[in-house]
């Protein structure tokens, strides 16, 4: 069974500065997604960014960005220049393509001080 | 834009009421479905998969009979609770799943209903 460890509960940053969360996975499958999502105080979850598993290209989205290490099954978030507004929980999931459902990691709650 | 409409987003109701859910994919057709239910500072939980024109199929320890799941269009799932009681207090949350912009299979989300049974 697949699985999704994000060992990180809590994280603080000033603003502007960089952080990067953590999250590995555990999985027998050869094709996949791997997701991160923002789940803000009004609780929407938000997709940030996404990560098809046949591409070696790490993906990167404005400030965000991943580093994605298949043998090591790793797939950490780097966000650059934080903003206050980046203050939320941050799930990291894993998507299988038979059944497209989501396996969730814990979530790292991450907040930016001003 | 939001993707993804999720109708009530709060009720409250009394113990031994039924209550819908509505979720509807918004510019997209997503032939799958799906329910969460998360409980505060957890992850969330997946209750079933809703697929058009078929039964959901439920997780396991979610009782099928008391939350129903209908998912009679392309964009369009309904969840009842039946007969409430407060345990079933909750925040709950659905998703359709989608390619948008030739983009890789993706869920999008509502933005939940909290559900408070008295």
């Amino acid at each position: 069974a697949q699985t999704v460890t994000q060992s990180q509960p809590e994280m603080s940053v000033q603003e502007a500065e960089t952080v990067t969360l953590s999250c590995t996975y555990d999985t027998s499958e050869s094709n996949y997604y791997l997701f991160w999502y923002k789940q803000p105080p009004s609780r929407q979850m938000i997709l940030v960014i996404r990560q098809e598993a046949y591409k070696q290209q790490n993906a990167t989205e404005n400030r965000f960005s991943v580093n994605f290490q298949k043998a090591a099954k790793s797939f950490s978030l780097k966000i650059s220049d934080s903003q206050l507004g980046d203050t939320a929980m941050y799930f990291c999931a894993f998507m299988r393509d038979s059944n497209y459902q989501l396996i969730w990691g814990a979530g790292t709650k991450l907040i930016i001080k001003p | 834009g939001a993707v993804v409409s999720q109708h009530p987003s709060r009720v409250i109701c009394k113990s031994g009421t039924s209550v819908k859910i509505e979720c509807r994919s918004l510019d997209f057709q997503a032939t799958t479905m799906f329910w969460y239910r998360q409980f505060p500072k957890q992850s969330l939980m997946l209750m079933a998969t809703s697929n058009e024109g078929s039964k959901a199929t439920y997780e396991q320890g979610v009782e099928k009979d008391k939350f129903l799941i209908n998912h009679a269009s392309l964009t369009l799932s309904t969840l009842t609770v039946t007969s409430a009681h407060p345990e079933d207090s909750s925040f709950y949350i659905c998703s359709a799943r989608g390619r948008l912009a030739g983009g890789p299979e993706t869920q999008y989300f509502g933005p939940g209903t909290r559900l408070l049974v008295l």
